[in-house]
Formats: C-alpha cells, structure tokens, sequence
C-alpha cells in the first residue's frame, strides 16, 4: 500500500529564515505530487505540482519554491520566510482519477 | 475569485440524523468533484468523488449528489456518528477527462459537529 510521509511536523522559524520541507511517498511510481498551504481559517491553496522528476508547476507567486530531486521526493523551500508564510503545509500524491491523497502536514510558524 | 464555494462554516446535526453539506461552484470547466475530511493538526483524508458523468455515488453511509446545471453538490452522511465530527472540506478539478495533474481547488470547509 501507498504512504506519505512529511518531516518535520511541527517547525518554528524566525522572519528571513530558510526553510525546507521534505515529502516523500513510498508504494507508488511516478506519482504526481503537490505542496498545498491551508492557512488559518481558509481553505487549502494549491500551491506547486509536479508530474515528474524535475518538472514544478506553479500556482501562486510567492516566496515559496520546490523541487523534485527524484520521482517519490518533493521539496518545498523558501530563502528568507515572511509572516505570511506561517501555516499548515501539506503534501499530496495522485496517480490518475485526480484523486489526491494527503500527507500528515507540517505545521509552520513563523515568528 | 472563489471557485469553490462552501456557504456554511458550521452544521450541527443530532447523532443518527442525516447530516448534509453543501458546495457550489462556478468553473463549469470541472468535471471531478471530492469531498474529504480533515481533524485537526492531520492531513486531508479521502471520502468520496464523483465525475461530472454522474449525479451519484454512494459509498456505505457517505452519498455524494451532483447537479451539474445548478453548479452544486452535496455529501450526505447518514446516520451520522460522533466521529463525523470534523472539518469536511468540497474540491474539484478539471482534469479528470484528460487524465490531468492539475492540483485541486477546495472550498473553505464545513465544521460538522455531532451532538450525542
């Protein structure tokens, strides 16, 4: 069977901080895979998707950037964190149907 | 510009009555729709889905409703029990008939408390 993981879980940073998120999922070949962020009282906002090594897909322009080193791994960065970024960051994998399946999510405060 | 609209941040149902919650939508460019459930501090987790080919689909107490000319549909979880309560949350994406990876847009969410 399929499982995601995520590290870390809980993340404390302070303003212009780097960051770096890990996701990877276990089970699955050549999955895609998506970063989302669901800030306090709002819904989950796709944030980047990747249908292969090396292949990012953008959906909304920030600080945030990712990448996908090898075919289960995805990265979610930042250089220098802003407030703004705090949140609950999660990971998703899908293999057809565009159903997607969720990871345990990280939790990010930026301070 | 919200795409997917969930109206209700919060139902309260009785346990063993039906619970129904509700989403809409604008993109008529949808044609995959999700709901899932989410505790807090936890990942997302997978209920049900349905493609714009069909008005149903049923899976033991979780029914999903489409009614594509209204841009609206429904989960109906019946009876409902205290571990439905949960954030439930409405997604849809518009890549289900080419195979696409494009990610999901998901509504704000519903809060849906069980009371015994």
């Amino acid at each position: 069977s399929q499982t995601i993981h995520q590290w870390p879980a809980t993340l404390v940073q302070p303003v212009g901080s780097p960051l770096s998120l890990e996701c990877t999922v276990e089970g699955t070949s050549n999955p895609n895979l998506y970063w989302y962020r669901q800030a306090a009282g709002r819904g989950l906002q796709l944030l980047f998707y990747s249908v292969g090594i090396g292949q990012i897909s953008s959906e909304v322009p920030q600080n945030l950037s990712a990448s996908r080193p090898q075919d289960r791994q995805f990265i979610l960065s930042s250089k220098k964190l802003l407030l703004s970024d705090s949140g609950f960051y999660l990971c998703a994998w899908s293999v057809e149907l565009n159903t997607q399946y969720f990871g345990p999510g990280t939790r990010l405060t930026v301070l | 510009d919200q795409q997917v609209k969930q109206n209700s941040p919060s139902l309260s149902v009785q346990e063993g009555r039906i619970s129904i919650l509700n989403c809409d939508y604008t993109n008529s460019m949808f044609d995959y729709f999700l709901w899932y459930k989410k505790y807090p501090a936890e990942g997302p987790t997978f209920l049900i889905s349905i493609s714009s080919i069909k008005d149903k689909n049923e899976d033991g107490r979780f029914t999903v409703f489409l009614n594509k000319s209204a841009k609206h549909l429904s989960l109906h979880i019946v009876p409902s029990q205290p571990g439905d309560s949960a954030v439930y949350f409405c997604a849809a994406s518009a890549g289900y008939s080419g195979g696409g990876a494009d990610g999901l847009t998901f509504g704000k969410g519903t809060h849906l408390i069980i009371q015994p």
